[in-house]
């Protein structure tokens, strides 16, 4: 259903402990968002690379950062991990082409810190 | 923070009911979105709807969008029980930015 693979799928980490989640889009998708969904909630917008440039930030702290590779790949990392840090982090992406058409989301990536 | 509010927040339904579900929002959109998550996993689209269009069918899907009243509905007719899920509405502020969420409405579909 989904062109969009997440790793790892569950993640624990201690407080304080950096993490790097991984994405890898569409052939094709230049644009690669990345979502926070903490439980019961929706996802809240983290940041967005647009052809291996940022181009768009939520209200999240510096220590959250990322990376965009030509080869559709992608990664969020997040330093000096806190328990609010504890979600579902969910990598979306899509291609400029068809800008009217929805994300293509992974399955996500859920974070537990302790 | 929400752009989009989703009423109600729960829903419980029989198979082959209908259900609808609303969303508003607060600033001028470029197209709002409608996704489907199953078991806190990941987002599947639904169905967009642009900011000049007015209603928009999908199989079973219907949405419409209100741009004076700020807001949307969806309704899934002959409701399954694979149904089930939290749906969400996402707006697009000008085509090319990214979503902004809703909290969702939790969708029961009951055998």
């Amino acid at each position: 259903e989904t062109g969009v693979t997440q790793s790892p799928t569950h993640l624990i980490k201690t407080r304080g402990q950096q993490v790097t989640l991984r994405c890898s889009s569409q052939s094709g998708h230049n644009t690669v968002s990345w979502y926070q969904q903490a439980l019961g909630q929706g996802p809240q917008f983290i940041f967005q690379y647009y052809r291996e440039e940022e181009n768009g930030r939520g209200n999240f702290p510096p220590r959250f950062s990322g990376l965009q590779f030509p080869n559709y790949s992608s990664e969020l990392n997040v330093n000096a991990l806190e328990l609010d840090d504890s979600a579902l982090y969910l990598c979306a992406s899509r291609t400029d082409r068809r800008l009217n058409y929805g994300y293509t989301f992974g399955s996500g990536t859920r974070l537990t810190v302790v | 923070s929400q752009q989009g509010e989703e009423d109600p927040q729960a829903l419980s339904i029989q198979e082959g009911e209908n259900a609808t579900m609303n969303c508003s929002y607060k600033t001028s959109i470029n197209n709002l979105q409608w996704y489907r998550q199953n078991s806190g996993r990941g987002l599947v689209h639904l169905i967009l709807i642009r900011s000049n269009e007015r209603e928009k069918h999908s199989g079973r899907l219907r949405v419409t969008l209100d741009t004076s009243k700020k807001s949307s509905s969806l309704l899934i007719t002959a409701s399954r029980a694979a149904d089930t899920a939290s749906y969400f509405c996402a707006t697009d502020l000008s085509g090319y930015s990214t979503l902004t969420f809703g909290k969702g409405t939790m969708l029961l579909v009951s055998p």
